[in-house]
């Protein structure tokens, strides 16, 4: 089955500072990798998703960095605001699986 | 932005008893999900449905779950004796066969 750790639980960063969360996984079979962002009492929310033909993927403010080779998975967030707080979760599927596999996920803080 | 909704936000019950939790997908997917996250922990999958089955489930669901989709707009879990052990946040998720599955702000599970 698929594990998905690398689990720093807390990060804090000074406003305007670029973050980078990591994360990695362990199936070499996983085909899709996602980013969500859960704010207190929420859902986990979509932040940016990637698929493995693909190892840069960059949205609004957000990249995602994918290195297959050694499994390893990575959020950067830009010039970072404090509606940025909340816990990061990277997730993976593969292998025709339903079911996304999540990490533990990141407490990502942001200080004035 | 169209949105997965779950009721009742918060359910408390009395251990042996049966909860259902009910869950509004996104108007147009076909896809459903059930997933669960322990207090401090990890985002968990149970179960995925498609086309009034279930299409995967994780060793978590158990006979003592089970997904219906009983019209066309709910879609619920039920637990039939509940335990101790299933306190815990529940979120349904829905995709339209596309990634990425979209999640609701879930339900808080108290067993007493």
């Amino acid at each position: 089955g698929e594990s998905v750790g690398l689990h720093l639980p807390t990060l804090s960063v000074q406003e305007g500072d670029n973050s980078i969360i990591n994360c990695a996984y362990s199936n070499s079979a996983s085909d899709y990798f996602i980013w969500y962002k859960q704010e207190s009492g929420k859902g986990p929310q979509f932040i940016i998703d990637i698929r493995s033909n693909m190892d840069k993927r960059q949205g609004q403010r957000v990249t995602v960095l994918l290195n297959k080779t050694v499994k390893h998975l990575s959020l950067q967030i830009a010039a970072t605001q404090p509606g940025d707080s909340a816990v990061y979760f990277c997730a993976v599927a593969g292998g025709g699986a339903d079911g996304l596999t999540f990490g533990k996920g990141t407490h990502l803080i942001i200080q004035p | 932005e169209p949105e997965v909704t779950q009721t009742p936000s918060h359910q408390v019950t009395q251990m042996g008893q049966e909860v259902i939790l009910r869950c509004v997908p996104i108007s147009n997917h076909l896809y459903f999900y059930w997933y669960r996250q322990i207090l401090g922990q990890k985002v968990e999958f149970l179960v995925s449905f498609y086309n009034n089955e279930i299409s995967e489930k994780s060793e978590i669901f158990d006979d003592q779950f089970s997904v219906e989709r009983p019209d066309g707009s709910n879609f619920t879990l039920k637990i039939r004796s509940t335990k101790l052990e299933d306190s815990a946040m529940y979120f349904c998720a829905s995709n339209s066969g596309v990634w990425p599955q979209h999640f609701g702000d879930g339900t808080r599970l108290s067993i007493l």
